[in-house]
């Protein structure tokens, strides 16, 4: 079983709809959970920061994590055609879990809207 | 705002050069990183490094080394590049905590 599961797609949707991204993990060790968005040709830029389980909302964006099932989500509210890329999952566990600030990665999930 | 800057976006390099990849980073990180990103394999951990002068193997250390002498920079280097080594590489700093900061990356081709 891999470490981290994300779902490649790629997923298309119309403008304005709400998407759901997800991950799961195998790791109970994880603790500390990003998503990060990668846009054609260019460095990854982190989105979201979690830790442990919970929501964090940040605008649009809404991030959850259920430690007990391993599953990871985020939502964006009102999808637009800037929201198009490539969107990674990352996990860690943390100094703590003798990670030494390693992140494990999903392969991303490919997302387009279509105006 | 964090900001990490690789030294080229694009660069072609023949099999056998020696190339140099350089990442500066302006937040005083400790922990420095460097990926390399493929289609349908993700990102891979190369080499990391939490201090000057320390470094640790990532997952695919094999054919690449890294230097950091001061601490705002760090160096990837293929000893003899080959072709299987064309790739998209990612560096990436984080402070003592666990979300990494990417620059944006160097696209290279080796012919």
């Amino acid at each position: 079983q891999k470490e981290v599961e994300q779902d490649p797609g790629p997923l298309s949707v119309p403008e304005g709809a709400i998407v759901s991204l997800n991950c799961t993990y195998s790791n109970s060790a994880f603790q500390y959970f990003m998503w990060y968005r990668q846009y054609s040709r260019k460095g990854p830029e982190l989105l979201m920061y979690t830790y442990s389980s919970g929501n964090k909302e940040d605008g649009r964006f809404t991030a959850q994590v259920d430690k007990s099932s391993k599953y990871i989500s985020l939502f964006i509210r009102d999808s637009q055609p800037s929201d198009s890329a490539t969107y990674l999952c990352a996990m860690s566990a943390g100094m703590s879990g003798g990670s030494n600030y390693k992140l494990t990665f999903g392969k991303g999930t490919l997302l387009t809207v279509n105006p | 705002d964090v900001k990490v800057t690789q030294s080229s976006r694009y660069l072609v390099k023949r099999t056998g050069e020696k190339v140099f990849l350089e990442c500066v980073q302006d937040m005083d990180h400790e922990n420095m990183f460097w990926y390399r990103q493929d289609p349908g394999l993700g990102l891979r951990l190369i080499y990391f490094s939490y201090d000057v002068k320390m470094k640790e193997k990532g997952d695919i250390p094999e054919g690449y080394s890294v230097s950091r002498e001061k601490k705002e920079r760090f160096s990837l280097i293929l000893e003899s590049a080959s072709t299987n080594q064309t790739s998209m590489y990612l560096c990436a700093s984080s402070p003592p905590r666990d979300e990494q900061y990417f620059g944006p990356g160097t696209r290279l081709t080796v012919t």
